[in-house]
């Protein structure tokens, strides 16, 4: 069965930082690429950032472009999102999620359940 | 940035109605539109890609159609468990969501 784990959200301060993690499970992990998307309160979902599933393609929403880093580690099955310079306007449930095939642009066949970041001071 | 206008916003219906939902692309996305089915507390769930095909375990209920800047899902006859917030999804540059639209109980 096929699982996305997010963990790593919680409530950071305007200007701090945060490292988002997505434990995969259940399938083949380098053999597809990865999102990371985002739903603010009352908002609907933003694409943020992907990367392919051996890092050569990576891709970034103009609104975190400079300030978020996405990673990947094949060989733990992981998926990373570095959050630097948070805003308010950050504040959101993030998901991963697979895309369904392995080219640079496909649908998401599987996400997690979230995990909530929540900027505030 | 390619933005994708969803009509209605809300729709109410009832359980056997046949119910059609808009996508609008602001430019040519081709046939790259996906849609999904949100419940609340649940993770979103790909019903559809490339417009029309079905995705795997997906109810024949649901369908969709269109190309170029204008698309739909339908479903046929509305199941209670179909109640669900609907989202379309362009992959044509990057990816865009609409707004969404919810469909509750009449």
């Amino acid at each position: 069965e096929v699982q996305l784990v997010e963990s790593g959200g919680g409530l950071v301060k305007p200007g701090g930082s945060l490292r988002l993690s997505c434990a995969a499970s259940g399938f083949t992990f380098s053999s597809y690429t990865m999102s990371w998307v985002r739903q603010a309160p009352g908002k609907g979902l933003e694409w943020v950032s992907f990367i392919s599933n051996h890092n050569k393609y990576i891709y970034y929403a103009d609104s975190v472009k400079g300030r978020f880093t996405i990673s990947r580690d094949n060989a733990k099955n992981s998926l990373y999102l570095q959050m630097n310079s948070l805003r308010a306007e950050d504040t959101a449930v993030y998901y991963c999620a697979r895309g369904r095939q392995p080219t640079d642009s496909d649908a998401f066949d599987f996400w997690g359940q979230g995990t909530m970041v929540t900027v505030s001071s | 940035d390619i933005q994708m206008t969803q009509s209605p916003s809300t729709l109410s219906a009832s359980v056997g109605d046949r119910v059609t939902i808009t996508c609008r692309a602001s430019q040519s996305i081709s046939t790259w539109l996906a849609w999904y089915q949100r419940k609340p507390g649940k993770a979103p769930k790909l019903l559809i890609y490339k417009t029309s095909s079905l995705e795997s375990g997906v109810p024949s209920r649901f369908s969709g159609s269109g190309s170029g800047t204008e698309f739909t899902l339908t479903i046929s006859s509305l199941q209670p468990d179909d109640f669900a917030t609907y989202y379309c999804q362009q992959y044509s540059s990057y990816w865009t969501f609409g707004q969404g639209t919810k469909v509750e109980i009449k």
